[in-house]
């Protein structure tokens, strides 16, 4: 089992539409969970974190975590065409290192 | 905040020759910064963690004569990819850590 699991997609979504991003991790004692996108051909950039049970709001995007479940998601509002983007899952372990999923690519149509 | 710059943006060297990279932290100081690679259409493994004034703790499974990292201050950090050879042809991306990771552009390495 990864310790970190994303569906490679592509998802694909109507413009306007709301995108749904999941990831479901391993490590049961994990505190930290991070979303990146990444744009083909570019570094990844950090969206959102969150540490706590429940949801984090910040303008179009949500991240949900349920760490029940160790399940985290990305909730993207009005999708628009430029969210079109891998969208990275991350998981801290221990102090300092993140483990990676493996990405869902996200197309969003006009 | 948070700005991470690398340097080069990509390059093309010759089998057996050594390239190294840069990765800058520009507006914070980073004790810690992280050395990533990630081949095409695969996620970001992590090769080493870059400590300020110590050496690197190198992943399992990477050489550590072959990729040198030296963090000589709280805002460099660089990687040497000794003796290249086709197969390190990747792309390389550092990050570093204020509260959280913030990651450089990359660096397109190409061995010819």
């Amino acid at each position: 089992q990864k310790e970190v699991e994303q569906n490679s997609g592509p998802l694909s979504v109507p413009e306007g539409a709301i995108a749904s991003l999941n990831c479901t991790y391993s490590d049961r004692g994990s505190q930290s969970f991070f979303w990146y996108r990444q744009y083909s051909g570019k570094s990844p950039e950090l969206i959102m974190f969150i540490y706590s049970n429940g949801d984090k709001e910040d303008g179009r995007f949500t991240a949900q975590l349920n760490k029940a479940s160790q399940y985290v998601s990305l909730l993207i509002r009005d999708s628009q065409p430029s969210d079109s983007a891998t969208y990275l899952c991350a998981v801290k372990r221990g102090f300092q290192k993140l483990v990676f999923g493996t990405g869902t690519r996200l197309l969003v149509s006009p | 905040g948070a700005v991470v710059s690398q340097h080069p943006s990509w390059v093309i060297c010759k089998s057996g020759t050594s390239v190294k990279i840069e990765c800058r932290s520009l507006d914070f100081q980073a004790t810690t910064m992280f050395w990533y690679r990630q081949f095409p259409k695969q996620s970001l493994m992590l090769m080493a963690t870059s400590n300020e004034g110590s050496k690197a703790t190198y992943e399992q499974g990477v050489e550590k004569d072959k990729f040198l990292i030296n963090h000589a201050s709280l805002t460099l950090s660089t990687l040497t990819v000794t003796s290249a050879h086709p197969e390190d042809s990747s792309f390389y991306i550092c990050s570093a850590k204020e509260d959280e990771q913030y990651f450089g552009p990359g660096t397109r390495l190409t061995v010819t």
